[in-house]
């Protein structure tokens, strides 16, 4: 089974550029999360889904930032404008509810703000 | 959700066991224990969870204590590829509980 799947892998974008990560959960998974990861904050949760409506984003850091899900097999991540401080990795993960609850991650995009 | 405490870092033999400690000193009743390491570069992976019994799968054997304060994560034979962080989390497993990420412990398997 594909695992959850995340785009780009890698991306590099200057200061005031709109960036888009986007995530693909595992198939018939109801909850998706976002999660951002650095060195000085390790990682921490920025906003979460169930049934693709979003349940807890209070973890978003500021408006800049905005998350959606438009189905229960995509959603984004979008940064506008984006701050050399954004830069960070930035994972998808999903679990399904009646499975255990156990959370998959994707491999991360990894995203440098210039 | 409970606080969980692991040593920052830990050095093991390649083929030997590998022992990882968890403190959940503040666990409650319904709280279940989460292991999940990070290989650099990758993202998190699950290995294994339990609520009170010893739990064992293809990758690892989680041993908590009868007062569930405490467990251990063993990697029966540790290979160069187990070179990672290793988060313990403890987590309720109701639908659309997340999982919070303290520090982890860095071990470094050596040959």
């Amino acid at each position: 089974d594909a695992g959850v799947i995340q785009s780009p892998r890698h991306e590099v974008t200057e200061m005031g550029q709109e960036v888009t990560l986007r995530c693909k959960p595992i198939s018939g998974h109801d909850y998706l999360f976002w999660y951002r990861q650095t060195m000085m904050r390790g990682l921490e949760l920025l906003i979460y889904f169930n049934n693709n409506v979003p349940i807890d984003d209070s973890g978003m850091p500021e408006d800049r930032f905005s998350a959606k899900m438009p189905n229960a097999s995509f959603s984004t991540l979008k940064i506008q404008p984006s701050e050399p401080r954004d830069s960070a990795v930035y994972f998808c993960a999903s679990s399904l509810s009646s499975g255990g609850n156990t959370i998959y991650f994707g491999e991360g995009s990894w995203l440098t703000v210039v | 959700d409970a606080k969980t405490t692991q040593p920052p870092s830990m050095d093991c033999a390649e083929g030997r066991a590998a022992n990882l400690p968890c403190n959940h000193s503040t666990i409650s009743g319904n709280e279940y224990v989460y292991w999940y390491r990070q290989i650099h570069s990758q993202g998190p992976q699950y290995i294994i969870h339990g609520l009170k019994n010893n739990e064992t799968n293809e990758m690892a054997s989680l041993i908590i204590t009868e007062d569930r304060k405490s467990s251990t994560l063993i990697l029966p034979h540790a290979t160069l590829r187990d070179t990672a962080v290793y988060y313990c989390i403890v987590r309720r497993q109701a639908a659309g509980n997340k999982l919070t990420f303290g520090g982890g412990t860095r071990v470094l398997v050596k040959p």
